[in-house]
């Protein structure tokens, strides 16, 4: 089964440039979530979606990151304009229902973003 | 506000010997805890989790102990092997609601 795609890996970009990552969950997973990794910490949800619905965007900054899926299936998070402080790995997860256990949540190898 | 704590940014350990990663807590609403494993340039892999109803719960080599009177919990991994450095995260939920994760602990298993 294959796992959680991420595209690209690494970036590196200039304050104030826009950038835009790129996720593919585990087929027939209806639950994505798109989670910020800042170096030290551990990671923080920043969106989740139902299909093609946001269920939760409490901690998403948005006035800069916007987030779709609109065909409930790949997604993508943008920032634009970037800051220095967005600098952290974006990780995104997937799992078979919004119900499921936590423990189902697979996680794909996330996209470091430099922003200098 | 930290609900999840890992105090202990780095914990080394020799081979075989037991590991013991710790995990604190604030919220009391949390019913489940997890902890996740994450290698360089990989996502976090699911290790093992315990339910608030529970004080311990095992598989091979790892087992997790809850105090929820002290809201802590412990990660043990006997025998400890090399395999097992990696970084490793607490977590903690209730219901519906997003994961909180800890700042995570770096294991190394010294040969």
């Amino acid at each position: 089964e294959a796992g959680v795609a991420q595209s690209p890996r690494y970036k590196i970009i200039e304050k104030r440039q826009s950038v835009a990552f790129w996720c593919n969950p585990i087929s027939g997973h209806a639950t994505l979530y798109w989670y910020q990794q800042i170096l030290g910490q551990g990671p923080k949800l920043l969106i989740q979606f139902q299909n093609n619905g946001v269920v939760d965007d409490s901690q998403l900054p948005k006035d800069r990151f916007s987030a779709e899926r609109l065909k409930g299936v790949d997604s993508t998070l943008k920032i634009q304009p970037a800051k220095l402080e967005d600098s952290a790995v974006y990780l995104c997860a997937s799992s078979l229902s919004m119900g499921a256990a936590p423990n189902e949540q697979f996680f794909g190898p996330g996209t470091r973003l430099t922003v200098l | 506000d930290q609900q999840v704590k890992q105090n202990s940014p780095s914990l080394s350990v020799q081979e075989g010997r037991i590991s013991i990663l710790n995990c604190d807590y604030t919220n009391s609403m949390f019913d489940y805890f997890l902890w996740y494993k994450k290698y360089p340039a990989e996502g976090p892999t699911f290790l093992i989790s315990i339910s608030s109803i529970k004080d311990k719960n095992e598989d091979g080599r790892f087992t997790v102990f809850l105090n929820k009177s002290a809201k802590h919990l412990s990660l043990h991994i006997v025998p400890s092997q090399p395999g097992d450095s990696a970084v490793y995260f607490c977590a903690a939920g209730s219901g519906n609601t997003p994961l909180v994760f800890g700042k995570g602990t770096r294991l190394s298993v010294i040969a």
